[in-house]
């Protein structure tokens, strides 16, 4: 696709559930991020994946958090036994292959917002 | 700890004004300056900023960065409903994450 998608647009849970919440990046985008965005805030960074490498997963705010892309494109994020403060947007970034460039912009996909009841 | 502060928090304008936006910056392994557009759903790219004291220009937005005061400004001249939407400036460090500033709410008015 020209974007990056993210699966489902909206969900519910009940607190206690367990999520998984898709993305699918940008064909050829060998970087992706998971961003959590609160109501009233900038996004915060959750963890970082190059290919199917996650070399940064100090965002994630507990053991309950989980993310994998073990294919190196498609990524999903796993919250357990889910909490009502895990309410928030989630959002995925994509970023370019690498190259001698110092840095490429980050396209985000239009995020999960996730509400726990 | 990496830190992204903006300011004004929210702004109210006329169509036709000119704003101005503030963002300072402060993180290890600085890399680049990004400004992003968000309206009610995910962020829009605007700017990337690598080059200190090097305007960049897309219709009526325009950015710089000044390396030296660790800092970021964004310009939209002739303002315009459509402009209404929350402004976002990041700040790229080690491993390419990108550290968020809490926004600025922009409200232009007819």
């Amino acid at each position: 696709g020209a974007g990056v998608s993210q699966s489902p647009r909206y969900k519910v849970a009940k607190r206690g559930q367990d999520v998984a919440l898709r993305c699918d990046p940008i064909s050829g985008h060998v970087s992706l991020f998971w961003y959590q965005q609160a109501l009233g805030q900038g996004p915060e960074f959750l963890t970082y994946f190059q290919n199917e490498a996650q070399l940064d997963k100090s965002g994630l705010p507990s053991d309950r958090f989980f993310a994998e892309r073990p294919e190196g494109s498609v990524s999903t994020l796993k919250i357990q036994r889910t909490q009502q403060e895990d309410s928030a947007v989630y959002l995925c970034a994509t970023m370019k292959p690498l190259s001698g460039k110092i840095s490429y912009e980050q396209y985000f996909g239009p995020g999960t917002r996730l509400t726990v009841t | 700890e990496d830190k992204v502060v903006q300011s004004p928090l929210s702004l109210v304008v006329h169509e036709g004004d000119t704003v101005t936006l503030n963002c300072s910056y402060e993180v290890t392994n600085f890399r680049s300056l990004l400004w992003y557009k968000q309206e009610k759903k995910a962020p829009t790219f605007l700017f990337m900023l690598t080059s200190s004291g090097i305007e960049k220009k897309s219709g009526r937005l325009s950015s710089i960065l000044d390396k030296k005061e660790l800092s970021s400004i964004l310009n939209i001249t002739a303002t315009q409903t459509g402009d209404s939407a929350i402004y976002l400036c990041a700040a790229m460090g080690a491993n390419s994450k990108l550290t968020f500033g809490k926004g600025i709410t922009l409200s232009v008015r007819p």
